[in-house]
């Protein structure tokens, strides 16, 4: 498995504002992820964040809304940007481990709340 | 058709039952399959994985059917501490590691 922690924990921003979500991980990892929870829904995938390169954003997710950097494979920070009420949500950071099933371990969350 | 799809419950059973959980999925390709486990205001927790030749882990119990696509859950002798939400996650493509989430099923174990 590996160990994974986020910053801030929650955060309550105003509308227009932006946010930057950090990501650590106590190994180097390939693969690593940052995902939505929105307040009684599963978690959609937001993109995953490539170490040296842009990130791979999925279907209804753009680069200038949430831009991502990933410097380094232990390392990796997601931008909520000119948020509204609709980006009130937790964004989750996870990691692959390679194995044999090649699972997902997530961090802790940051419960994001925009006025 | 949702990519997974489960019944999202919530199931409301005694301690002690054994309750089940389904979930199917809609690309035949796909490569692994998991539950995981969310208790509220957590992130979600890998709670095992499944396999073909079914797998089990203490009183769970997980299945896989590739033919009809899906994907079983069975808690025995269920305790207080099961209750939450179990999430089926499946894998589309190993190489890509696109995991797709299900929508969970709420679990809810009374006295």
């Amino acid at each position: 498995s590996a160990v994974i922690s986020q910053k801030p924990s929650r955060d309550i921003c105003q509308r227009g504002t932006s946010l930057t979500i950090q990501c650590q991980v106590d190994s180097q990892v390939t693969m690593m992820f940052w995902y939505r929870q929105q307040p009684g829904q599963s978690l959609t995938l937001i993109a995953t964040a490539n170490q040296g390169s842009e990130a791979t954003y999925e279907s209804g997710f753009v680069i200038d809304k949430f831009p991502i950097s990933r410097p380094n494979l232990t390392f990796s920070t997601l931008t909520v940007s000119n948020m509204s009420p609709e980006d009130s949500s937790i964004y989750l950071c996870s990691v692959e481990v390679r194995g044999a099933d090649n699972e997902q371990f997530f961090g802790p969350g940051t419960r994001l709340t925009v006025l | 058709r949702k990519e997974v799809e489960q019944d999202p419950g919530p199931f409301n059973v005694p301690e002690g039952a054994t309750v089940a959980f389904n979930c199917t999925y809609s690309n035949s390709a796909s490569q692994s399959f998991f539950w995981y486990r969310q208790d509220c205001r957590k992130e979600p927790k890998l709670l095992m994985s499944v396999y073909s030749s079914g797998n089990e882990d203490g009183r769970f119990t997980a299945q896989l059917n590739r033919a009809s696509q899906y994907i079983s859950l069975l808690i025995r002798d269920s305790k207080l501490s099961d209750s939450a939400t179990y999430l089926c996650v499946v894998n589309m493509n190993s190489s890509a590691s696109k995991i797709i989430f299900g929508s969970g099923t709420r679990l809810s174990i009374r006295p």
